[in-house]
C-alpha cells in the first residue's frame, strides 16, 4: 500500500521561505511523479508544480514559477516544495500527490498547514 | 491560461442522480479526471481518463467527455456522497483544476 507522510504545520513571517517534506513508502517511488496543490481556507485546489524523481525533472505552475523549487531525494523518497517570498495569501493547506501520465493523482498526502502571520 | 469552470453547487435527494459538469475549450480532446473532497480531509481520485474507475470506487460513479464538457455522474447518489468534487485537466505542460461543486444530498 503506497503512503505519502508530509511534514508537520509551520507558522512563518511573511517574507520567509517554507519547505515541505513528502516522504513516500509501499510503491516506486522514481518512476511517478509526485505534485504539490495546495488549498487556501475555503478555496479550491490549485496544482503548483511536479517533479518525476526518476529523471529528476520539475516544472512548475507559471503562477508559482520564481518562487517554487520542487526537489526529490531518491535515496529516502522523498519530495520536497520550497516556496519564497512567503505572504499572506499563501496562508493554505498543502499536498503532495502521485501520479502517472493520465492516471490521475490515485495517492495523497496528509496536507500540511502554512500559516503566513507576522 | 487554461481554466475549467464547474457550477459552485449541485443539490440532489437520495437515490437520484447526479450530474456535475466541467466545461473548458476543447476538453474533450484532453484525459479529464475527478476527484471527491470531504471536510479536513485530502481529495480521493474517483474517476480517471474521462471515464475509469480506480479500484475500490462504486460503480454509481461514471464519467464522460466530449466537445467542451466533461461530465461526473453519481447515480444512486447517498448521503456518504456529499463532498466537494473537483475536475481535472493536463494542459501545456501544466495540470489544471475545476473551480470544484459543492454537491448536497437533500
Amino acid at each position: 500500500q503506497v503512503h505519502l507522510v508530509q511534514s508537520g504545520a509551520e507558522v512563518k513571517k511573511p517574507g520567509s521561505s517554507v519547505k515541505v517534506s513528502c516522504k513516500a513508502s509501499g510503491g516506486t517511488f522514481s518512476s511517478h511523479s509526485i505534485n504539490w496543490v495546495r488549498q487556501a481556507p475555503g478555496q479550491g485546489l490549485e496544482w503548483m508544480g511536479r517533479i518525476i524523481p526518476m529523471f529528476d525533472i520539475s516544472n512548475s505552475a507559471q503562477k508559482f514559477q520564481g518562487r517554487v523549487t520542487i526537489t526529490a531525494d531518491k535515496s529516502t523518497s522523498t519530495a520536497y516544495m520550497e516556496l519564497s517570498s512567503l505572504r499572506s495569501e499563501d496562508t493554505a493547506v498543502y499536498f503532495c500527490a502521485r501520479s502517472i501520465d493520465n492516471y490521475g493523482f490515485d495517492h495523497w498526502g496528509q496536507g500540511t498547514l502554512v500559516t503566513v502571520s507576522s | 491560461s487554461y481554466e475549467l469552470t464547474q457550477p459552485p453547487s449541485v443539490s440532489v435527494s437520495p437515490g437520484q442522480t447526479a450530474s456535475i459538469t466541467c466545461s473548458g475549450d476543447t476538453l474533450g480532446d484532453k484525459f479529464a479526471c475527478w476527484y471527491q473532497q470531504k471536510p479536513g480531509q485530502s481529495p480521493v481520485l474517483v474517476i480517471y481518463q474521462d471515464n475509469k474507475r480506480p479500484s475500490g470506487i462504486p460503480e454509481r460513479f461514471s464519467g464522460s467527455n466530449s466537445g467542451n464538457t466533461a461530465t461526473l455522474t453519481i447515480s444512486g447518489t447517498q448521503a456518504m456522497d456529499e463532498a466537494d468534487y473537483y475536475c481535472q485537466a493536463w494542459d501545456s505542460s501544466t495540470y489544471v483544476f475545476g473551480t470544484g461543486t459543492k454537491v448536497t444530498v437533500l
